[in-house]
């Protein structure tokens, strides 16, 4: 069965720090993966997609980049944190593009 | 550009009620359709998808028909119970392109009460 981790389960950051949000997937080789953003009380915003390691393609920016460096490892990061970037971060995974979805457990970021 | 408009929440009925949730979505392109649900503090869980038109999706009592004509994707359920409170997803998957984009609608709020 396949399972989807992510890390840290929160954050709390002060404005202008770094930032690393990490997303394991086990039992399936070659996903493809996604990063997606929830404002509190609001709908999903899709930010980055990878279909292969090493290849990421943004959506929306957001002043936020990703990176796929293994197979089952995505990472989502930032130098600069701004309040803005407070929220529900979730990543995700499918087996082509066509596919459902599968969602991971999420990141909560509050900034402060 | 692509996108989903759904029923704006929250929603609230008694146990045994029967739900609808609107949704409407725009398009050029031939999107699959999905109806996902999401408890709190969790990440959205799949209810169905549907990739053709004309075709419905159903999964725990809930169910929706991919209207091609009248670009619509309402989730329905006969009666709900309290365990569906939860916030539901529309969603629409641009496979069309080259770009692997799931656009999500506002999500609707449901609240049953006991």
């Amino acid at each position: 069965a396949q399972t989807i981790h992510q890390w840290p389960v929160a954050e709390i950051k002060a404005v202008g720090s770094p930032l690393s949000l990490g997303c394991t997937i086990k039992g399936k080789s070659s996903p493809n993966l996604y990063w997606y953003w929830q404002a509190t009380g609001g709908t999903l915003q899709q930010l980055f997609y990878s279909i292969t390691v090493g290849q990421v393609e943004s959506v929306v920016q957001l002043n936020l980049s990703a990176s796929r460096p293994k197979d089952d490892q995505f990472i989502l990061s930032t130098e600069k944190l701004l309040l803005s970037h407070s929220g529900f971060y979730l990543c995700a995974w499918s087996l082509d593009r066509e596919a459902e979805q599968f969602f991971g457990p999420g990141t909560r970021l509050t900034v402060l | 550009g692509d996108s989903v408009t759904q029923t704006e929440g929250p929603v609230t009925l008694s146990e045994g009620t029967s739900l609808t949730v609107n949704c409407s979505y725009e398009t050029k392109q031939y999107p699959t359709l999905f109806w996902y649900v999401q408890y709190p503090g969790e990440g959205p869980q799949l209810l169905f998808k549907v990739p053709k038109a004309n075709e419905k999706g159903s999964n725990r009592g809930f169910e929706a028909t991919y209207n091609k004509e009248a670009t619509s994707f309402h989730l329905q359920k006969a009666s709900v119970q309290e365990s569906d409170s939860a916030v539901y997803y529309c969603a629409l998957g641009d496979h069309d392109t080259n770009a692997y984009k799931v656009i999500f609608g506002k999500g609707t709020h449901l609240h049953v009460l006991p």
